[in-house]
Order: structure tokens, then sequence, then C-alpha cells
């Protein structure tokens, strides 16, 4: 069965400062792969997603990530934190047999004036 | 594109109770999907819609639960004999037709069984 992990539950960073959230997953074949923030009240928001080609994948807000086959992982990243990124962070594969999200547990940011 | 509506946004009720929450998603979106999510987790599948076709279950979905989508447009997850354990977000998302479609979710429904 496919999962997801994401070992850090909590990550606080200054404004300002590089970001990276780690993502891992167990699924046998190239996944489709995704990253959620979900701010404070706020449904999910899709902030990039990964298929095939290109491993490193621009998305929304200034994130990227990076697609890393032999190491099963898939880590979001940022340049440069801004106040307004303090949300919760979800990295998902999608069975395409299943056709459903699998999501990890989270990962909450917090971010330092 | 008018973004995924869940109705209520909130829900208290008491243990034994029956509840039932509607979504309505994005027009153009055949699929439909219903997840749970309580404190400090991530999002977990409950059941899936494409069109009228109820295509899966999860586990998590005991014999409580009940999912419907009539005409293939709004959907209603209903839990008879709630228990304090049902309590979480609900939330509801749907998609193209298509594993590159991205799902929309929408803000959920938060129970509360008391």
């Amino acid at each position: 069965a496919q999962s997801v992990t994401q070992p850090d539950i909590h990550i606080t960073v200054s404004e300002g400062a590089s970001l990276e959230l780690r993502c891992n997953y167990s699924y046998g074949a190239t996944p489709y792969l995704f990253w959620y923030v979900q701010s404070p009240g706020q449904g999910l928001q899709l902030l990039l997603k990964y298929f095939s080609g290109d491993t490193l994948v621009q998305g929304i807000k200034g994130f990227e990530a990076e697609f890393k086959r032999s190491q099963s992982s898939f880590n979001l990243r940022k340049p440069s934190v801004h106040w307004s990124d303090a949300a919760e962070y979800f990295c998902a594969v999608v069975d395409t047999g299943r056709r459903a999200l699998t999501f990890g547990s989270g990962t909450r940011l917090q971010v330092q004036p | 594109d008018t973004g995924v509506s869940q109705n209520p946004r909130h829900k208290i009720t008491k243990r034994g109770q029956n509840v039932t929450f509607r979504c309505d998603p994005i027009s153009e979106h055949n699929r439909l999907y219903w997840y749970r999510q309580t404190l400090g987790q991530g999002p977990e599948f409950l059941t899936y819609f494409q069109n009228e076709a109820q295509l899966e279950k999860s586990r998590l979905l005991s014999d409580r639960f009940s999912a419907e989508r009539p005409k293939g447009s709004f959907s209603t997850l209903e839990i008879q004999r709630t228990e304090q354990g049902d309590s979480a977000m609900y939330l509801c998302a749907s998609s193209r037709d298509s594993f590159a479609s991205p799902l929309h979710f929408g803000n959920g429904t938060r129970l509360t069984v008391t």
C-alpha cells in the first residue's frame, strides 16, 4: 500500500530564511505527487504537483519541489520565507489505480519575525 | 469557478443523533471526494464519486456512514448514531476526470459530538 511520510511535525524558521520540508513516499511505480497548504480557517490549496518530466517543479507563492526517485523523496523548498507562509503543509500521493489522494500527516510551519 | 461549498461550517450534536452534511462541487467537476481530518493529522480518504457512481469506500467508512450524489452534482454525507470519535473536520473536494487534475477542497464542516 502506498504511504507518505513527513518526518517533521513542526518547523520554525526566521522570516527571510530558506525552507525545506521533507516528504518521503512508498509506492512501487512513479507516483503523482502533490504539495498542499492549509492556513487556519481555510481550505487546502494546491502549491504544486509532479507527474513526470523535469524533476524540479515550480509552484505558487515562490515554492518549488524536487522529485528524487533514488531517495523516494519530494521535498518542498522556498528560498526566502515570508510571515504569511505560516501554515500546515501536506505532501500527498495519488495511486493511479485508486484515484484518491493519500496525505502525509503534515508539517506545521511557524515563522519568526 | 465559484469553489467547493460545504454546509454547515460547524455542527454540534449529541451522541446518538444523526447528522447530514452537504457539499456542492465546482460545477464542471465530475469527481467528488470526502475526507476526514482530525487535529494534527492529514486528511483521510473516506469515499469517492465519479458522477453519481460511488466508486470507492474506505475501511474508515463504517456502516453508520453513508454518502450519496444522486444527480452527479451535490453530495451528502450522513452519519447515523454519532459517536464522540466521529468529531472531526469533514472535507469535500472535487476534480475533473483526470489523474492530472488537482483536487479543489472546500473549507470543511467541523463536527463536534458531545
